[in-house]
C-alpha cells in the first residue's frame, strides 16, 4: 500500500447525501484510477485519469463523479444518484505507459 | 473484449503442499497478465506479471505463474504452501493495444490448512 494513501478507512453516509473519498499518491505517477469491490464480484472501474485535467469513464460511472486538479490526488464523489453506493473503494496508480497498477488500502463506505 | 475467470471461488490447501490458484483470459491483443493478493480490509498487493518473455514468471513471497498461450491460462502457484498465504487472490488482464485500465477476475480465496 505505501505511497498511494486512501481516507477515510471508514464512511457512513446518510441517504440523498454526497460523499467524497480522497485519494493521494507520492509515486509521481501519470495515471490514478477508481475501483469499486463488491463481494464476488472483483473489482470493477468506475473512473481513470492518464493525466492531469484528463479522465475517462470506467464500465460503473453512473452515480460517481470525479477531478484531476493535481498529480497526486484524484478525489472521488459519490453521489445521491449512485443507488447501491454501498461497497469497498480502492484507488490505485500508475506509471503512465507502464502497466503495474499500486493500490491504496481503501475505503469502505455504508450507507445507512 | 477482454474477460477473465477463476473458476474456483475457494481452494484448500494443507500447509507444505504445492498450491495452484487458476486463471483463463480472453483479450483481443497480446495479454498482459497480473497476479495481486488481497488480505482482509486492505488493498491489493501486486504478486507478479507477465508481460513478455519466458512463460513463467516468478514474484514476490515465493510465487510463480506460468503463461500458456495456446490455452489462454496464467496460473499462480507456489511450491509449498503457508498459513500466511491465505487471502483472496486477482488475476488481471489487459490488452497491449487499449487503455491502462485493468480487467480483474472474481477472485479466489485460498485457505492453507496447517
Amino acid at each position: 500500500d505505501g505511497g498511494i494513501t486512501q481516507s477515510p478507512k471508514y464512511l457512513f453516509r446518510k441517504e440523498g447525501q454526497n460523499v467524497t473519498l480522497s485519494c493521494e499518491q507520492n509515486l509521481n505517477h501519470d495515471a490514478m484510477y477508481w475501483y469499486r469491490q463488491d463481494p464476488g464480484q472483483g473489482l470493477r472501474l468506475i473512473y481513470y485519469s492518464q493525466i492531469v485535467n484528463d479522465f475517462q469513464k470506467g464500465d460503473i460511472a453512473e452515480g460517481y463523479s470525479v477531478s484531476r486538479e493535481k498529480k497526486e490526488s484524484f478525489p472521488l464523489t459519490v453521489t445521491s444518484a449512485q443507488k447501491n453506493p454501498t461497497a469497498f473503494y480502492l484507488c490505485a496508480s500508475s506509471i503512465e505507459g507502464a502497466d503495474t497498477q499500486y493500490f491504496g488500502p481503501g475505503t469502505r463506505l455504508t450507507v445507512l | 473484449a477482454q474477460s477473465v475467470a477463476q473458476p474456483e471461488d475457494q481452494v484448500n490447501v494443507a500447509e507444505g503442499n504445492p498450491l495452484t490458484v487458476k486463471c483463463t483470459y480472453s483479450v483481443s491483443g497480446n495479454p498482459y497478465l497480473f497476479w495481486y493478493v488481497q488480505y482482509p480490509n486492505r488493498g491489493l498487493q501486486f504478486l507478479l506479471k507477465y508481460i513478455t518473455g519466458d512463460n513463467l514468471v516468478k514474484g514476490s513471497y515465493g510465487f510463480e505463474a506460468e503463461f500458456n498461450k495456446s490455452q489462454t491460462s496464467f496460473h499462480l502457484k507456489k511450491p509449498s504452501a503457508l498459513v500466511s498465504d491465505s487471502a483472496l487472490y486477482f488475476c488481471a488482464v489487459r490488452d497491449s493495444t487499449g487503455a491502462n485500465n485493468l480487467f480483474f477476475g472474481t477472485g479466489t480465496r485460498l485457505t492453507v490448512i496447517p
